[in-house]
């Protein structure tokens, strides 16, 4: 089974500061994905960034990295320069390869992140 | 570009009632799930479909119908709606199963059962 752990229940950043957001995760699957997700207050659900589990560099889009620790089983993500805009919810999960967990996301329960000015 | 289209945005049923969550997607995709989101639980898989003709549960299926007669439609069925019921619903879909392929979301159905 597949397991993602989101500690921060809620977190707050200063406008143009940097923030990790903390994911750990736990599987059996030699081969996984692992997926940030960002969910402002109007619902939807924004993909913000991928890892492969065999990936050997860290992920970047933008402003968003994922500090991808293997070893440690983590996948934090770091976003730089905060905008008010990024205050939102923010999920981790991942996707395995076989015996089932590719079926489906297996998600944390967020991070309710927010941006003052 | 309309990808994954989700219907209604809204919905309050009594107890007891039932009802259709359509979704419907226009990227080709094989895959195709429904998930609830309730506060403090993240997302959970309620049924999931690898295509057409084929579905199977997922972590909390019971109360809930799927059926997937085309590639492009999955809609939820609410047998007999209960409050326990009441959540937010996302259909999502992805091009295949493989772990490096991001799910892509509707924007949600919130529903209250009274």
């Amino acid at each position: 089974a597949q397991k993602i752990t989101q500690t921060q229940p809620g977190m707050f950043v200063q406008e143009k500061e940097a923030v990790t957001l903390d994911c750990t995760y736990d599987t059996s699957d030699q081969s996984y994905g692992l997926f940030w997700y960002k969910q402002p207050s109007s619902g939807e659900m924004i993909f913000l960034i991928y890892q492969g589990s065999y990936d050997e560099q860290n992920a970047t889009e933008g402003r968003y990295s994922l500090n991808f620790q293997k070893a440690r089983k983590s996948a934090n993500l770091v976003i730089s320069a905060s905008q008010l805009g990024d205050s939102a919810m923010y999920f981790c999960a991942m996707r395995g390869d076989s015996g089932g967990s590719n079926y489906k996301l297996t998600f944390g329960k967020g991070t309710l992140l927010t941006v003052n000015p | 570009n309309a990808g994954v289209t989700q219907t209604p945005k809204f919905q309050v049923l009594k107890t007891g009632q039932s009802m259709t969550l359509q979704c419907a997607q226009d990227m080709n995709h094989e895959y195709m799930s429904w998930y609830r989101q309730d506060p403090g639980m993240g997302l959970r898989l309620i049924h999931y479909s690898v295509g057409a003709g084929i579905t199977d549960q997922g972590e909390v299926p019971n109360g809930y119908n799927v059926s997937r007669s085309t590639t492009e439609d999955f809609p939820l069925r609410l047998l007999s709606a209960a409050p326990s019921q009441t959540s937010v619903y996302f259909c999502a879909s992805s091009y295949s199963i493989r772990s490096n392929e991001k799910l892509f979301f509707g924007s949600g159905t919130q529903l209250s059962v009274l």
